[in-house]
């Protein structure tokens, strides 16, 4: 079956340290996309990708860092420069084509926290 | 700019009805609806997309309004399994990067026997 996949589905981070969280999806789709949720909010996006190669800046890219170097993998990676990381981090995908009737495929998420 | 919730949250009995509404100051394309349980990944409803239609899934409905970019979603007969975090996400008209969602804060939906 498709999907996306998250890994790890939990992981703690020192101070200090950088972190990448995977993010692989098998259904084919163009746009991905990286969103936080911190609890009792909504999700906020962190930065998100069309193509291969290209990626943007979201609301809150401060202290992320992504890559898309094929269509299949966008990993986000946290860096000791995101102050407060802890958080649940959802990697979603989608074929951002006009007037479809599908909406965003989610992976489970990634909890982060700092110790 | 996020879209608005409303209510923040809504407490019914099985069987009871609820509306939960989105509104947007921005000019919309479409409106997204997701049902998200509590440590999971959120889950898609329903897309609207501009033309004010009215679609259905199961019981739950939803309306969008382009005029007044305002999406109201409708839980009928709730069941206990409609418990949740609903989420609206929304689209906005115009530019290149189509596909990108802009999130309310969410509702949270309890239902009781």
């Amino acid at each position: 079956d498709g999907g996306i996949t998250q890994s790890p589905k939990y992981l703690f981070r020192k101070e200090g340290q950088n972190v990448t969280l995977s993010c692989e999806q098998n259904l084919n789709h163009d746009a991905m996309y990286w969103y936080r949720q911190d609890p009792g909010q909504g999700l906020r996006l962190i930065y998100y990708s069309q193509i291969v190669n290209d990626f943007q800046k979201g609301d809150i890219a401060e202290g992320y860092s992504v890559s898309r170097e094929k269509k299949e993998s966008f990993p986000l990676t946290v860096t000791s420069a995101q102050k407060n990381p802890t958080a649940f981090y959802l990697c979603a995908s989608r074929n951002p084509i006009r007037d479809a009737v599908y909406g965003y495929t989610f992976g489970s998420g990634t909890r982060l926290t700092v110790v | 700019q996020q879209p608005v919730q409303s209510p923040q949250a809504v407490i019914l009995r099985e069987g009871e009805d609820a509306v939960i509404n989105c509104s947007s100051s921005k000019a919309l394309y479409s409106v997204h609806w997701y049902r998200q349980k509590h440590g999971e990944a959120p889950v898609f409803l329903m897309i609207l997309l501009k033309g004010g239609e009215q679609k259905g899934h199961e019981k739950i409905s939803a309306s969008f309004n382009e005029k007044k970019q305002q999406s109201s979603l409708y839980l009928t007969a709730s069941q206990l399994s409609y418990s949740g975090t609903y989420f609206c996400g929304t689209e906005q008209s115009g530019g290149t990067s189509y596909g990108k969602l802009t999130f309310g804060q969410g509702t949270i939906l309890t239902v009781h026997p």
